[in-house]
């Protein structure tokens, strides 16, 4: 079975602390992707990697970053948290069309 | 307006009904894709489809192209099937756009 990996399930954060949300997946798929999840508005994209080291901005970039050193690891970079990055975080990774999901990181600024 | 549409947003049965969550779109797509997501967050993949129907087990995922719609149905309902139900559709490669999702609560 893929398994996608996130490495929280629940944070709480203090504005304009770093945030690291890191996550793992073990099927060498090549893109990996980060959405946030509000109630209302579904799933939106922020950041997707096609491969090491190449990032593509999504739909919400703005206050994200991430970083791809390597395959298997995708991380979301919150470079100053602010209480409107209290969210649901998912990632996910695809091949051959198929997207898996991680369990989710519920992220609260306070 | 959200390129995805679904109805209803929320939906309570009882537990033997038979349930229809829809999905319609307005954009040209080259899959369409049904999610599962549970109370604690975890997602995961029911049905791809880009045409016709696909059942597994009590479930079944219909698309119809040429009316950009999907349904899903989900037979002898069960209160394990409550859930949120999220309809996705691709547009390319890494170009996913998701609905809002339907919450479903089927009660015993």
């Amino acid at each position: 079975d893929v398994k996608v990996t996130q490495s929280s399930r629940y944070l709480v954060k203090r504005t304009g602390e770093k945030v690291f949300l890191e996550c793992v997946q073990d099927m060498d798929h090549e893109n990996m992707f980060w959405y946030r999840q509000d109630p209302g508005l579904g799933l939106r994209l922020i950041y997707f990697s096609y491969d090491v080291k190449m990032k593509e901005k999504g739909d919400i970039p703005e206050g994200y970053s991430v970083s791809r050193e390597k395959k298997e690891r995708f991380s979301l970079i919150l470079e100053s948290a602010s209480t409107n990055q209290t969210s649901m975080y998912l990632c996910a990774s695809s091949a051959s069309g198929q997207a898996f999901f991680g369990q989710g990181t519920r992220l609260t600024v306070v | 307006k959200n390129e995805v549409e679904q109805s209803p947003q929320n939906l309570t049965a009882q537990e033997g009904e038979f349930i229809t969550i829809n999905c319609s779109y307005s954009v040209g797509i080259s899959a369409l894709h049904w999610l599962q997501q549970h109370p604690g967050g975890g997602i995961v993949s029911l049905f791809m489809l880009s045409s016709g129907k696909k059942k597994h087990g009590r479930l079944i995922a219909t698309i119809n192209i040429q009316e950009k719609h999907s349904s899903l149905h989900i037979t002898a309902s069960h209160p394990r099937d409550s859930a949120v139900y999220i309809c996705a559709v691709r547009r390319g490669n890494n170009d996913m756009r998701f609905g809002a999702g339907t919450r479903l609560t089927v009660k015993p």
